[in-house]
């Protein structure tokens, strides 16, 4: 088993252009979350999904969106880069209590 | 939501001594709170855990205590060794829509 697999793990953006983080799991979990972590500020949560085809905003979802049109896979996404998106971002996946995260993907914007 | 209070941010001991970190939590309905290390340019790993029905739970040198009536929870490392020099995550939940992490402690072991 991969676990929680994140592509890319490193993107430079110019201000303005878009991207997606694809997040992919092999643990067959319902449950899947995108954190961004910033130094001094934790781990925040931007979007979740409890199941395939559902998804849900967390505490710092503005500026993103995601997809859950699988079961294994949930996508972020960025229509529109902003500097202040500069960040680590980690996927996860949750069963009985426990988070398993991705490598996580450091991205930034210029 | 969930509030997660996490202290100190930085917490330096010498090697062999005893570290403690502390958490506070502000939704009363919340039931489980893990703990999280977090190496230098790893992922967070999950250390350890309790629920709200139990008070203290131990593994190996780590320990962790739960107080439900005041919403803090610690945890407790003896005999620290220099691997355990890292980022330390607490946090909360009582559903399925993520934890609440607290800030994060940068646990420091001095030689």
């Amino acid at each position: 088993n991969a676990g929680v697999t994140q592509t890319p793990k490193f993107r430079v953006l110019k201000t303005g252009q878009s991207m997606t983080l694809l997040c992919a799991q092999d643990m067959n979990h319902e449950y899947m979350y995108w954190y961004r972590q910033d130094p001094g500020m934790g781990l925040r949560l931007i979007h979740y999904s409890v199941g395939e085809g559902t998804t849900a905003k967390g505490e710092v979802p503005d500026g993103y969106n995601v997809s859950r049109l699988k079961k294994q896979n949930f996508l972020l996404g960025l229509e529109s880069a902003a500097p202040s998106q500069t960040s680590v971002y980690f996927c996860a996946s949750f069963e009985t209590g426990e988070l398993f995260f991705g490598e996580g993907s450091r991205l930034t914007v210029l | 939501g969930e509030n997660v209070e996490q202290h100190p941010s930085t917490l330096s001991v010498q090697e062999g001594d005893s570290a403690v970190i502390k958490c506070t939590y502000s939704d009363s309905a919340s039931n489980y709170f893990p703990w999280y290390k977090q190496e230098l340019g790893k992922r967070p790993q999950l250390i350890i855990d309790i629920r709200s029905n139990v008070g203290e739970k131990k593994d190996q040198r780590i320990a962790v205590t739960l107080n439900k009536t005041a919403k803090h929870f610690s945890l407790h490392i003896t005999e620290t060794q220099p691997e355990d020099s890292a980022v330390y995550f607490c946090a909360a939940s009582n559903r399925a829509d993520g934890l609440t992490f607290g800030k994060g402690t940068h646990l420091i072991i001095q030689p």
